[in-house]
């Protein structure tokens, strides 16, 4: 069965630092990998995917992603973080088995410190 | 274009009573799923349905049911509801089900609360 791991349950970071927020997956085909951002109340946004191709995705708001297979990783990165990026993140696994379920892994909050 | 929208954002019930969400997807899009998603198990895929038929369904119990209608738009439905129920529902649309380079988007979500 397919899983998400993001180890880190919360992350601290100054404004203007850069940012890594970690992805593991399991699956056993080429993924389909998402990166979402929830704030407060929110539904979910769109941040990146990844499907087939350029292994380094480049998404909205200045953040991007890198897919390497033999790691099982998707990293999301930001060189420089903005106080607007405070919110938790959650890295996605699609099934290629048809249909559109999302597999989520358990989301990283992002502090950003003034 | 519109984005996905979710009826009502608020709902407060009892144990035992059922309840009724309403997702309307962006215009064109034919599947939508659900999520329910809360602090201790997260993100969790409930159901999906795409061109008025049930495509995918996770592990939740009969208790929760769904239908999609010739428009697209969804309800789910919870019967019996428990204290465990309490969540965010989340609705997502996408045009295709499960095509690749298909993306879903999320609508604001329904808070339930159960008391």
């Amino acid at each position: 069965a397919q899983s998400v791991t993001q180890p880190d349950i919360h992350i601290t970071v100054s404004e203007g630092a850069s940012l890594e927020l970690r992805c593991n997956y399991s699956y056993g085909a080429t993924p389909y990998l998402f990166w979402y951002v929830q704030s407060p109340g929110q539904g979910l946004q769109l941040l990146l995917k990844y499907f087939s191709g350029d292994t380094l995705v480049q998404g909205i708001k200045g953040f991007e992603a890198e897919f390497k297979r033999s790691q099982s990783s998707f990293n999301l990165r930001k060189p420089s973080v903005h106080w607007s990026d405070a919110a938790e993140y959650f890295c996605a696994v699609g099934s290629t088995g048809g249909g559109n379920k999302l597999t989520f892994g358990t989301g990283t909050q992002l502090k950003v410190e003034l | 274009k519109a984005g996905v929208t979710q009826t009502p954002r608020y709902l407060i019930k009892t144990r035992g009573q059922q309840v009724t969400l309403s997702c309307s997807p962006i215009s064109g899009h034919r599947s939508v799923s659900w999520y329910q998603q809360t602090p201790g198990q997260g993100l969790q895929f409930l159901f999906e349905y795409f061109s008025e038929t049930q495509r995918n369904k996770g592990n939740f119990p009969g208790r929760f049911s769904g239908r999609q209608f010739s428009n697209s738009r969804s309800e789910m439905n919870v019967s019996t509801l428990e204290l465990g129920d309490s969540a965010l529902y989340l609705c997502a649309s996408s045009f295709n089900s499960g095509a690749r380079g298909d993306t879903q988007y999320f609508g604001p979500g329904t808070r339930l609360t159960v008391l």
